[in-house]
């Protein structure tokens, strides 16, 4: 059985730089197919999806955020690091980590962290 | 970037009716769609994906269909579990985006 756990800071000041960190269980990011992505969820709207990387050390990111996130992992620890630069009132929301599966057709969010909720506030 | 709507944006049912939730993209997506199911308080949950694969545990009562640019999602003879607001999700090399989502409440 596969689980996720993010943590971080629940408060983080405008300008300043989120690091979450989401320790994972039951699978391996060395493993074909495999990834680990962020989805982040403001209060009452969609989600929206962040940034994966894959077992092979592959990154995608968000086109309208790219310049401002970086996604890391530590295979060895199974943890996958996400920072955010330079954060605003509107990125707060719940974000969560989850494991991305499948290739081409296939891509999905199979098993979801709790979420961890981030306010940006001052 | 491709545009994901979703109608209606609420659905009300009573249990044992069925539920047909649309997803409609502004671009043909083949069958990369994908939907989830989240409750209050809780993490999405996978429902479908592929457009028409079941993800294991989810009944059978949830079927998926569609291609190109219109996909829909069918709850047949909906449980009191099934309330919630269900997203659909596209992905093209990599890059993921979200519907703005259907709520199905009780009526």
């Amino acid at each position: 059985q596969s689980t996720l756990k993010e943590s971080g800071p629940a408060v983080v000041k405008p300008t300043q730089t989120l690091t979450l960190t989401c320790s994972f269980s039951g699978f391996s990011l060395t493993t074909s197919g495999v990834g680990v992505g962020w989805i982040r969820q403001p209060p009452g709207k969609a989600p929206e999806w962040l940034a994966t990387i894959y077992w092979n050390d592959d990154e995608r990111y968000s086109p309208s955020l790219r310049s401002r996130v970086t996604i890391t992992k530590d295979t060895f620890k199974n943890q996958v690091v996400l920072t955010m630069t330079n954060m605003e009132p509107v990125d707060t929301a719940t974000y969560y980590c989850a494991r991305v599966l499948g290739l081409v057709g296939s891509i999905r969010l199979d098993s979801w962290g709790q979420g961890t909720p981030v306010t940006v506030s001052s | 970037e491709i545009v994901l709507t979703q109608s209606p944006a609420t659905l009300s049912l009573s249990p044992g009716e069925s539920a047909t939730l649309s997803c409609r993209a502004s671009q043909g997506l083949m069958n990369y769609l994908a939907w989830y199911q989240q409750k209050p308080g809780q993490a999405p949950r996978l429902v479908i994906y592929a457009a028409s694969t079941r993800a294991p545990g989810i009944p059978v009562r949830f079927s998926g269909s569609g291609s190109g640019t219109d996909f829909t999602l069918t709850i047949r003879s909906v449980e009191p579990e099934d309330f919630a607001v269900y997203y659909c999700k596209h992905h093209a090399n990599g890059v993921l985006s979200f519907g703005g989502g259907t709520k199905v409440e009780i009526k």
